[in-house]
């Protein structure tokens, strides 16, 4: 069973340009959540979504991020218009059923760098 | 709402020697309780967890940690440190009726002497 997967591993953009960050969650998995981590710091968590639903968009950035979980398809974490302190590691696990208790599987991790 | 904090952003320990990385948490209900691991370059893996039940919670590679109500601390806990266990640990906590997401600690970069 493979796990989370996550594209690109590695993504570099210019100021201003967009990112858009991938996540395959793992088989049977419909529950999606994103997480970004900066240096030396811990995971922040940012979105919980399921097939075709936003739940939990209360880490988000009110501005230029977006998030969706289509019917069919990878997840995917949009960001626009990117400045520098986007430069991070993005997260995304999924677990099988929703709840807090549940078990989050994490995928490898996109890393971001804005120049 | 719920917090953690992680005591040592780095602990240094010789190999075969007692690993002990500290979390203390913050809730105002009962919580869940999560140790990851993450491997340079990698996403995290799932040590343990404990939910409810026994308070002493057995996870893999030989790790376990125990959920202390009273202290409002899940420190983990290797007998025997060895080479491969050098990573980053990370503590975190979810609550029922709490946000979807969990909430890490800052992590605690474990080095092992050799």
């Amino acid at each position: 069973n493979a796990g989370v997967m996550q594209n690109p591993r590695h993504l570099v953009r210019r100021r201003g340009q967009e990112a858009r960050l991938r996540c395959s969650p793992m088989k049977g998995h419909s529950h999606v959540y994103w997480y970004r981590q900066l240096p030396e710091e811990g995971l922040k968590f940012m979105v919980y979504l399921q097939k075709e639903n936003i739940i939990d968009e209360s880490g988000m950035p009110k501005e230029r991020f977006s998030a969706e979980f289509p019917k069919e398809g990878p997840s995917i974490l949009r960001i626009q218009q990117v400045v520098r302190g986007d430069s991070a590691a993005y997260f995304c696990a999924s677990s099988p059923y929703s709840g807090t208790q549940e078990t989050q599987y994490f995928g490898p991790g996109t890393r971001l760098l804005v120049l | 709402a719920q917090s953690v904090t992680q005591l040592g952003s780095h602990v240094s320990v010789s190999e075969g020697a007692l690993v002990l990385l500290r979390c203390n948490y913050s809730s105002s209900v009962p919580p869940y309780l999560f140790w990851y691991v993450q491997y340079p370059n990698q996403g995290l893996q799932l040590l343990l967890k404990y939910t409810t039940g026994a308070t002493l919670v057995k996870g893999i590679n030989g790790f376990e940690a125990e959920f202390k109500k009273s202290e409002t601390s899940f420190h983990l806990t290797k007998p025997s440190a060895h080479m491969s266990d050098a990573a980053e640990y990370f503590c975190a906590v979810s609550a029922p009726g709490g946000a979807d997401g969990l909430t890490f600690g800052k992590g605690t970069h474990l080095i092992i002497q050799p």
